[in-house]
């Protein structure tokens, strides 16, 4: 089946520092979606990506849908305590249920 | 109540014993989704439901029954669970699993302990 890799796997930062993921796939998607789950939650969705080379911004976070469609890159600028979390990368494909998650990557900001 | 709510929030029991999960969304949408996480693992779908249809169902044992009655509210049937079925249970909700634009919305999640 498909499968993301989603890198890095955790990363730990100082507050006021930017901070870039990625995930890259073997398989074409034809969304991406950026969720972040806090302690004892379910995920919420930060950004949607419906077209090949699409950027876009969501407050301090942006997010990119690759041009070949099999990879994207969330950037978070100005890192704030609250951000903690963790952060899934997830592929769609075409027809039912077809949602493919990374593994996450945690974060954590010091203040 | 707004979103996707699912109850209860944790659940402890026991390989003999029957529970069930429920989910209810109040968002308007036709699919909803059980999922399974596991520490370390990326989220398993587990069953779909559109339009209170079963469309997919990944090869989950027999022990876990989904059961959707109307489209905002999806049950999760647990029957002689395993301690390794021990997860995060969440469900989600999207306005139409066909669509190529679709947005699943998950649920803050149940927390099973099996012992």
């Amino acid at each position: 089946g498909q499968q993301l890799n989603q890198s890095p796997q955790s990363m730990f930062i100082q507050e006021g520092e930017d901070v870039s993921m990625n995930c890259t796939s073997s398989s074409i998607f034809n969304t991406w979606l950026w969720y972040k789950q806090d302690p004892g939650e379910g995920p919420v969705l930060l950004i949607a990506l419906y077209k090949a080379g699409e950027l876009t911004s969501n407050g301090r976070l942006t997010a990119q849908f690759g041009i070949t469609r099999k990879d994207s890159f969330l950037n978070i600028s100005a890192s704030i305590p609250s951000d903690v979390g963790i952060y899934f990368c997830a592929g769609q494909g075409s027809g039912y249920s077809t949602l493919t998650f990374g593994k996450g990557t945690m974060l954590l900001v010091s203040p | 109540e707004t979103g996707v709510t699912q109850t209860p929030r944790h659940l402890v029991m026991g390989m003999t014993n029957k529970k069930s999960l429920k989910c209810e969304q109040h968002l308007g949408h036709n699919a909803m989704y059980w999922y399974k996480q596991s520490a370390k693992k990326p989220l398993e779908l587990m069953f779909v439901y559109s339009l209170e249809e079963r469309v997919e169902n990944n090869s989950v044992p027999s022990r876990f029954s989904p059961e959707c009655p109307n489209s905002s509210h999806l049950f999760l049937h647990l029957h002689t669970l395993q301690p390794e079925d021990s997860a995060l249970y969440l469900c989600a909700s999207s306005q139409d699993a066909s669509l190529r634009t679709d947005t699943q919305y998950f649920g803050p999640g149940t927390r099973l302990t099996v012992l």
